[in-house]
């Protein structure tokens, strides 16, 4: 019974470049949220997906990150171009639905260093 | 004014203790309340949740859910050294968004 699987745990980038985070969510999961989280801080609210639909992408940077979960594979966080701000770490949750009383859970996120 | 507020800390507390944690939010609409707990370097891990008023046990916790006043805390009794850890609370909205605060820091003093 995997969890939520997130890969890679580490990710190094030059500026400039692209990075992509993939979440694979609990088997029977539909929906996926992306956090992003600096250290010593909370959780910061990305984006919320469904597969083949963004829900809310209220918490997304105008610019150069996207996000998508399609109909098969796994949820991808993209970011081009980064810069050495983006550098934090990367937290997928999965849920069953939409429902009040679902629970999400964690994957063991990704470390995004920018150099 | 934050979604959800937390107290950031830290809460520190004598081995067996009680330690009591608090969060306010803001969407009257929200209707799912939890709390995770996180150890640093790692990710978050789902300890309860809670969807009605009252109280909630779950063996040394207890989460309390007061929705007239939109506060929901998490009391750790016979807190253990282990339980040191951030605390977050984390409400679905109106939106069914899950918003988190900043968490709190718990330090257990042996």
């Amino acid at each position: 019974n995997a969890g939520v699987m997130q890969n890679p745990r580490h990710l190094v980038r030059r500026r400039g470049q692209e990075a992509r985070l993939r979440c694979s969510p609990m088997k029977g999961h539909s929906h996926v949220y992306w956090y992003r989280q600096l250290p010593e801080e909370g959780l910061k609210f990305m984006v919320y997906l469904q597969k083949e639909n963004i829900i809310d992408e209220s918490g997304m940077p105008k610019e150069r990150f996207s996000a998508e979960f399609p109909k098969e594979g796994p949820s991808i966080l993209r970011i081009q171009q980064v810069v050495r701000g983006d550098s934090a770490a990367y937290f997928c949750a999965s849920s069953p639905g939409v429902y009040y009383d679902t629970e999400a859970f964690f994957g063991q996120g990704t470390r995004l260093t920018v150099v | 004014q934050k979604e959800v507020e937390q107290n950031s800390g830290p809460l520190s507390v004598p081995e067996g203790a009680i330690a009591s944690l608090n969060c306010t939010y803001s969407d009257r609409g929200s209707q799912s309340f939890f709390w995770y707990r996180q150890y640093s370097g790692k990710s978050p891990e789902l300890i309860m949740f809670i969807y009605s008023n009252g109280d909630k046990e779950d063996g040394r916790f207890t989460a309390q859910l007061n929705k007239a006043s939109q506060y929901v805390s998490l009391l750790i009794r016979d807190s253990q050294p282990s339980d040191s850890a951030t605390y977050l609370c984390a409400v679905v909205d109106s939106s069914y968004k899950l918003i988190f605060g900043s968490g709190t820091r718990l330090l257990v003093r042996p």
